[in-house]
């Protein structure tokens, strides 16, 4: 299985902080690596696929980028409605997995 | 907007069974492919099982091969997962999910989720 690891579990941010979450996966993905932003009490939603692709929707704010092993999601000038947890997932092979996510936290 | 609607979620005993319906709507479901994805409380996301738009391809997560059945009624536009066998561990969340129209396992839109509790 393709194992899915980010950092860090957990980051303290000020709003309108430019903020930088990682991932990386066990062994090469190419770029079949998805993003997810999760707020407390709400269902996941999908914010970039492909890597680097923003989801219909999606604030320029947020972007993606990486290939292989080693992803970054970038949050450019925070804002309140991004305190949330993000998860990377794989769908490069079975079976598709998870990241543990990172918490972005009011500093 | 897609809607994708759960039920069928509650309160079990280990080793019995539970049967989860996604209801769909303002979507073609019949032409994107389907999934589960479930979250314990307080944890992080799982990916469960997924089944192509014609039910030709169907995968598992390990945890669950042999005890959950995913299926699909594209003339119902509805969804199903069959859980038997239920353990402790089992206990989540499960979300509906469908895929994205041009990646298939990509998880563009989710359901509110049903909570299924294994507990004696």
């Amino acid at each position: 299985d393709i194992v899915m690891t980010q950092s860090p579990a957990t980051l303290s941010v000020s709003p309108g902080e430019r903020v930088t979450l990682s991932c990386r996966a066990s062994q090469s993905v190419s770029s079949n690596l998805a993003w997810y932003q999760q707020k407390p009490g709400q269902t996941p939603r999908l914010l970039i696929y492909v890597a680097s692709t923003r989801a219909t929707g999606i604030p320029a704010r947020f972007s993606g980028s990486g290939s292989g092993t080693e992803f970054t999601l970038n949050i450019n000038s925070l804002q309140s409605e991004d305190f949330a947890v993000y998860y990377c997932q794989q769908y490069q092979n079975w079976p598709l997995t998870f990241g543990g996510g990172t918490k972005v936290e009011i500093k | 907007e897609v809607q994708l609607v759960e039920s069928g979620g509650g309160l079990v005993k280990p080793g019995e069974s539970l049967r989860l319906s996604c209801a769909t709507s303002r979507f073609t479901f019949s032409t994107y492919s389907m999934n589960w994805v479930r979250q314990a409380p307080g944890k992080g996301l799982e990916w469960v099982s997924s089944i192509s738009s014609s039910s030709r391809h169907i995968f598992y997560a390990d945890s669950v091969k042999g005890r959950f059945t995913i299926s699909r009624d594209n003339a119902k536009n509805s969804l199903y997962l069959q859980m038997t066998s239920l353990r402790a561990e089992d206990t989540a969340v499960y979300y509906c999910v469908g895929g994205h129209s041009g990646y298939d396992l990509v998880f563009e839109s989710w359901g509110q989720g049903t909570l299924v509790t294994v507990s004696s």
